[in-house]
């Protein structure tokens, strides 16, 4: 599975919209982004995932440039309870095999 | 989507002592895994737990440590053996797969985990 990389921590004003950005830049052809997030002391939470399209769900937007050698996901209004740690994970979709988790980016979104 | 329950939800044991954690999904699922979460640190994978046969151990977890048991499709336990406070983390139970599920994408499910701290 391709490596990723996120920033280590990013800040976010409530109602505004978070951005959060993810490299993977060895991404292969047949290779999904995932984005889970992870509450603190809960386990984590599926959010979305996407191959080559713009994804949207009730939770977020997921977009994939044409390269797909990175994706951006979009909370379009932060909430205080979307303070969590987000991981972005590249994986081949017919996998049955874990999840690699990185450090993740820590979104802390302020009143 | 698959409900899965950990117990303990969380425990304080003193050292040389052993834990077992166990794992209940609400469905068939075909894949279940063990993580753990150190203070701090992001998820590490122990082991893949298999129906019938002994568990995948991932580098640096060996069977002796956490031994592990899957006896069907919903049910599986971790145990922490002879513990010191280096095993205080979060164990978390993980599912794929679930049973007549179709498709290229195979989402990957989460229990709420065990935190166990150890004196």
């Amino acid at each position: 599975d391709a490596k990723t990389t996120q920033p280590t921590s990013m800040d976010c004003a409530e109602g505004r919209a978070a951005n959060l950005p993810c490299n993977h830049s060895t991404i292969s052809g047949n290779e999904y982004v995932y984005w889970y997030r992870q509450i603190h002391s809960q386990g984590p939470q599926y959010i979305i995932h996407g191959l080559k399209n713009n994804e949207t769900n009730e939770m977020a937007s997921l977009i994939i440039t044409e390269d797909r050698k990175s994706s951006t996901l979009i909370l379009p209004h932060a909430t205080l309870r979307d303070t969590a740690v987000y991981y972005c994970i590249a994986r081949t979709g017919g996998s049955q095999g874990n999840l690699i988790f990185g450090k993740g980016t820590k979104l802390s979104v302020k009143p | 989507s698959a409900v899965i329950s950990q117990k303990p939800s969380r425990d304080i044991c003193q050292r040389g002592t052993s834990l077992t954690i166990q794992c209940q999904v609400d469905s068939q699922v075909t894949m279940m895994f063990w993580y753990r979460q150190q203070p701090g640190q992001s998820l590490t994978l122990i082991a893949t737990a298999n129906q019938g046969s002994e568990a995948t151990y991932e580098s640096g977890f060996v069977i002796d440590k956490f031994p592990i048991s899957r006896p069907n499709l919903t049910f599986s336990t971790l145990t922490v053996s002879n513990m010191s406070p280096e095993d205080s983390s979060i164990y978390l139970c993980s599912v794929v797969g679930l049973a007549g599920e179709v498709g290229v994408y195979n989402e990957q499910f989460f229990g709420p985990g065990t935190r166990l701290t150890v004196l």
